[in-house]
C-alpha cells in the first residue's frame, strides 16, 4: 500500500463547476497535509495546508481533512481552464518531518 | 519572490559517466531537498540538507551522493550514472512543509 493514494485522473470538470479532488494516507499520527498545484512543464506550488479536522478556506479552494477516515480531499469552487493541472497531495511523516507526496491526480477545466 | 534555480533544463549523459546537477536558492533557507519524480510515483526525496556539511538520506538515496558547500547550493551527484537514473530532478528549498521549487532538469541517460 502506498502511503499516499491519489486517483490518477485525468478528471475533467465544466468550467464553472464544483472539482473534488481526494487523497487517502497510511500513517494514522500525521498531522500535516498540503496539496501543491503543477501545471504541465512546471514545478509544483504549495496552494493549501490543512491541520485540523474540518473545513480550511481560502478564495476558491477548501482542503478538507478527515483524520479518522485518514482522507483529505481540495474542493475547487467556481472551476476556471486555468485550474487546470495536477494536484499532488503531500503528507508530513511524524518519524522524521519529511514530505511524503501522492503521485497526483490529473484536472481538465473544460470551457 | 523566492528564486531557486538549477544548473540545466536537459540533460543527457551515457551510462557510466559522472553526473553534476546543481541547485542554488537565495532565500537564505537552512534546507534544501533534491527530489525524483517520474510517472505514477510522484516526487520521492532522495536527500535534503538541514545545514552547511549537513545531510540526511532520503528515501531513495542508492546510487546519488550529495554535497552542501555552502548555505545556497546544493549538488546532486551521480557517481556513474544508470538508465534507470533517467527522471525529472527537482531541488527545492524552504521548510519541511512549505517547499520552493526549481525548474527542474529531465535527465537522460543512454
Amino acid at each position: 500500500q502506498k502511503e499516499v493514494e491519489q486517483n490518477s485522473g485525468p478528471l475533467s470538470v465544466p468550467e464553472g463547476a464544483i472539482a473534488s479532488l481526494n487523497c487517502t494516507y497510511s500513517d494514522r499520527v500525521s498531522q500535516s497535509f498540503f496539496w501543491y498545484r503543477q501545471y504541465s512543464g512546471k514545478s509544483p506550488e504549495l496552494i493549501m495546508s490543512i491541520y485540523s479536522n474540518g473545513d480550511k478556506e481560502d478564495g476558491r479552494f477548501t482542503a478538507q481533512l478527515n483524520k479518522a477516515s485518514q482522507y483529505v480531499s481540495l474542493l475547487i469552487r467556481d472551476s476556471q481552464p486555468s485550474d487546470s493541472a495536477t494536484y499532488l497531495c503531500a503528507v508530513q511523516r511524524e518519524s522524521n518531518y519529511q514530505l511524503i507526496w501522492g503521485a497526483g491526480t490529473k484536472l481538465i477545466i473544460k470551457p | 519572490d523566492v528564486k531557486v534555480t538549477q544548473s540545466s533544463r536537459y540533460l543527457v549523459k551515457r551510462t557510466g559517466e559522472k553526473v553534476f546537477l546543481e541547485c542554488v536558492q537565495d532565500m537564505d533557507h537552512e534546507n534544501m531537498f533534491w527530489y525524483r519524480q517520474d510517472p505514477g510515483l510522484g516526487l520521492r526525496l532522495i536527500y535534503f540538507s538541514y545545514d552547511v556539511k549537513m545531510k540526511e538520506k532520503g528515501d531513495i538515496p542508492e546510487g546519488y551522493s550529495v554535497s552542501r558547500e555552502k548555505k545556497e547550493r546544493f549538488s546532486l551527484i551521480l557517481e556513474s550514472a544508470s538508465t534507470n537514473q533517467t527522471s525529472m530532478y527537482l531541488c527545492a528549498s524552504g521548510t519541511h512543509y512549505e517547499q520552493y521549487f526549481g525548474p527542474g532538469t529531465r535527465l537522460t541517460v543512454t
